[in-house]
């Protein structure tokens, strides 16, 4: 089992759409939990922090379920803009940080 | 701005010749990471830096080593490039992360695409 898993997609969905990512952790300790984007062939970008329950920063939120080891993000009101490959990524303690694979969502006009 | 340069931004190469690729910060971070990232692939951590502290992955080949001569910059060398090594390697830093765990977010420079003929 990976540390980190994503459901790779792609995700399709139309501009306005409300879309949901799950990612699941397996190391229980844990710590911070991020998500980034990137775009294609450029750097990854923070776009979440999840330190607690959840977070939310406008069109987007963030949960954690430290009980299920997951952490999701959605999307609400999709733009054009938000199609991307969005990272899940794990910090499980001193500087091991783990990265998912991603999920790569198409917002469609 | 504050921020995480790399260079070059690409980078041709031929198989067996040593090959150095740079990055540097203005963010005074502790911490200097080294990840290859293929296509449509997660990053993998190759080594990071805490101040002059080095450590390697377990699993990163011998093939690749690192240099942090002071804290703003960081060098990694591919001493015989594969074809295999062809990949995005980016740069990323942080703040020291056993302080708070807002200081795990590590930020990214631009990466440098490696080619290998």
């Amino acid at each position: 089992r990976k540390e980190v898993e994503q459901d790779p997609g792609p995700f399709n969905v139309p501009e306005g759409a409300t879309v949901a990512f799950n990612c699941t952790y397996s190391n229980s300790a844990s710590q911070s939990f991020f998500w980034y984007r990137q775009d294609c062939r450029k750097e990854p970008k923070l776009l979440m922090s999840v330190y607690s329950s959840g977070n939310e920063d406008g069109r987007f939120t963030a949960q954690l379920n430290r009980a299920s080891q997951y952490i999701s993000l959605l999307i609400r009101d999709s733009k054009l803009s938000d199609s991307a490959t969005y990272l899940c990524v794990v910090h499980t303690g001193g500087f091991k940080t783990i990265f998912g694979a991603g999920t790569r969502l198409f917002v469609k006009a | 701005d504050a921020m995480v340069i790399q260079n070059p931004r690409y980078q041709v190469t031929q198989f067996g010749k040593p090959v150095t690729l740079s990055c540097s910060q203005t963010l005074n971070h502790n911490v200097m990471y080294w990840y290859q990232q293929k296509s449509s692939q997660a990053p993998k951590l190759l080594f990071h830096y805490y101040d002059k502290d080095f450590n390697n992955e377990a699993d990163t080949p011998d093939n690749f080593q690192s240099r942090r001569p002071n804290t703003s910059f960081c060098f990694l060398d591919i001493r015989s490039p594969g074809l295999g090594d062809a990949a995005m390697y980016l740069c990323a830093t942080s703040r020291d992360p056993g302080l708070a765990a807002s200081y795990n977010e590590q930020f990214f420079g631009p990466g440098t695409r490696l080619t290998v003929l």
